[in-house]
């Protein structure tokens, strides 16, 4: 089966940074992203990751290590803004040819950002 | 602007009268999707197109039909909603080859089926 897993809720204060966590077992591997989701809104895009290691873009950074089915989001200088939920999505392989962006969603972590 | 377009945003409707959510993209997106959201379930694919006359299902089709005519536009057809389908919907494009494949969302379709 394929499985997602990441923390439903977390909190953090204003300024600080905080690390959201996110492991998985799937049927092979073509990527994995994160994405914003405020709610009530649509998700958009965050980061991407398909070698290991960690991809810095301005405050947010993501890392990847395929061996042992981890990644995580940081933020830093966390601001009121940031408060939404946070996705996890694997890219797997397919058997249907066709459907190369097949994606498993983790539920997502819901961040909150306290003053 | 590049942008996923979906419409109606907000719909209250009830069983069995049939409604079409449309979905258009202006980025020239040969792969486009959608998907519904609900609370504890997350995102869970319903049908997905890869370039016009191709769609095919995704996780969970039932209730649903979708076309794709031409290559902006993803409509999604409930024949006969049911309450089961009340739901929160996003469109999705994205391309087909080449870059990451990240996903352009809509803004969403609040739909209740009373």
């Amino acid at each position: 089966g394929q499985n997602i897993d990441q923390p439903t809720e977390m909190t953090a204060t204003e300024g600080a940074i905080v690390q959201i966590n996110c492991t998985y077992q799937t049927s092979g591997f073509n990527g994995l992203f994160w994405y914003q989701q405020h709610a009530g809104e649509a998700p958009t895009f965050l980061s991407y990751n398909v070698l290991d290691g960690l991809e810095e873009k301005g405050r947010f950074s993501s890392f990847l290590s395929r061996s042992k089915g981890y990644s995580y989001l940081l933020l830093k200088e966390l601001q009121m803004k940031d408060s939404a939920s946070y996705l996890c999505a694997v890219r797997i392989p397919s058997y249907n040819a066709g459907n190369n962006r097949k994606l498993i969603w983790g539920l997502g972590t819901s961040l909150a950002v306290n003053p | 602007e590049a942008q996923v377009t979906q419409n109606p945003r907000y719909l209250i409707t009830v069983t069995g009268k049939k409604l079409t959510v449309t979905c258009s993209q202006n980025m020239n997106h040969e792969y486009m999707s959608w998907y519904r959201q609900d609370p504890g379930l997350g995102l869970r694919q319903i049908y997905y197109s890869m370039n016009v006359e191709a769609t095919d299902k995704g996780d969970v089709p039932e209730g649903y039909k979708v076309s794709r005519k031409e290559k902006r536009n993803f409509p999604l057809i409930l024949e006969s909603p049911s309450p089961n389908q009340t739901s929160l919907y996003f469109c999705a494009s994205s391309l087909y080859r080449g870059g990451t494949g990240e996903l352009f969302f809509g803004e969403g379709s609040r739909l209740t089926v009373l």
